[in-house]
């Protein structure tokens, strides 16, 4: 089945380095969708990417989709401690009514 | 605007008995999908409903069954629960009938003991 893999699996970094994170897919998808999860909690929507090569910014994260349309990264500046959590990528296979997750990338970042 | 409500936050059963979760959208969406969480199959697709209507559905047994009401709410139900069934369940809202943006409640926490 269609298989979203994100890198890497898990980082460890110090307060105030940059971040940067992706997934990667053998299929093509025109949406592509970045969450964050905290423990316990539901999936938080960080960014939704529309247009592939179009970099898209929330705050401090930046985030896109490639061309190919089959890969999209991350980033993230200036880490603070509250950005500790699972992210995940998310796409939407066309017609299919569902979303398919990534395998998620576990950020700590130490202070 | 409220988020997505999920009740209960918490539950505890015990192997064989049937329980029934439930998803309040956002209001104004008509798209709920359920998702199971565990640790080591992450996070995989239950079903989907638009409208009262079941759009697709994912590899789970028939113990696993839902609905959505006219109001866009809806329920998840587990029958003759098995220790396996222990997860996270989430519940997301989207707005119309294409899917686009999913916002996920804070989930149910299901222990089968």
């Amino acid at each position: 089945g269609q298989q979203l893999n994100q890198s890497p699996q898990s980082m460890f970094i110090q307060e105030g380095e940059d971040v940067s994170m992706n997934c990667t897919s053998s299929s093509i998808f025109n949406t592509w969708l970045w969450y964050k999860q905290d423990p316990g909690e539901g999936p938080v929507l960080l960014i939704a990417l529309y247009k592939a090569g179009e970099l898209t910014s929330n705050g401090r994260l930046t985030a896109q989709f490639g061309i190919t349309r089959k890969d999209s990264f991350l980033n993230i500046s200036a880490s603070i401690p509250s950005d500790v959590g699972i992210y995940f990528c998310a796409v939407i296979p066309r017609g299919t009514y569902k979303y398919i997750f990534g395998t998620g990338t576990r950020l700590k970042v130490l202070a | 605007k409220a988020g997505v409500t999920q009740t209960p936050r918490y539950l505890i059963k015990t192997r064989g008995q049937q329980v029934t979760l439930s998803c309040s959208p956002i209001s104004g969406h008509r798209s709920v999908s359920w998702y199971q969480q565990t640790p080591g199959q992450g996070l995989q697709f239950l079903f989907e409903y638009f409208s009262e209507t079941q759009r697709n559905k994912g590899n789970f047994p028939g113990r696993f069954s839902g609905r959505q009401f006219s109001n866009s709410r809806s329920e998840m139900n587990v029958s003759t629960l098995e220790l396996g069934d222990s997860a996270l369940y989430l519940c997301a809202s989207s707005t119309g009938q294409d899917l686009s943006e999913a916002f996920f409640g804070q989930g149910t926490r299901l222990t089968v003991v």
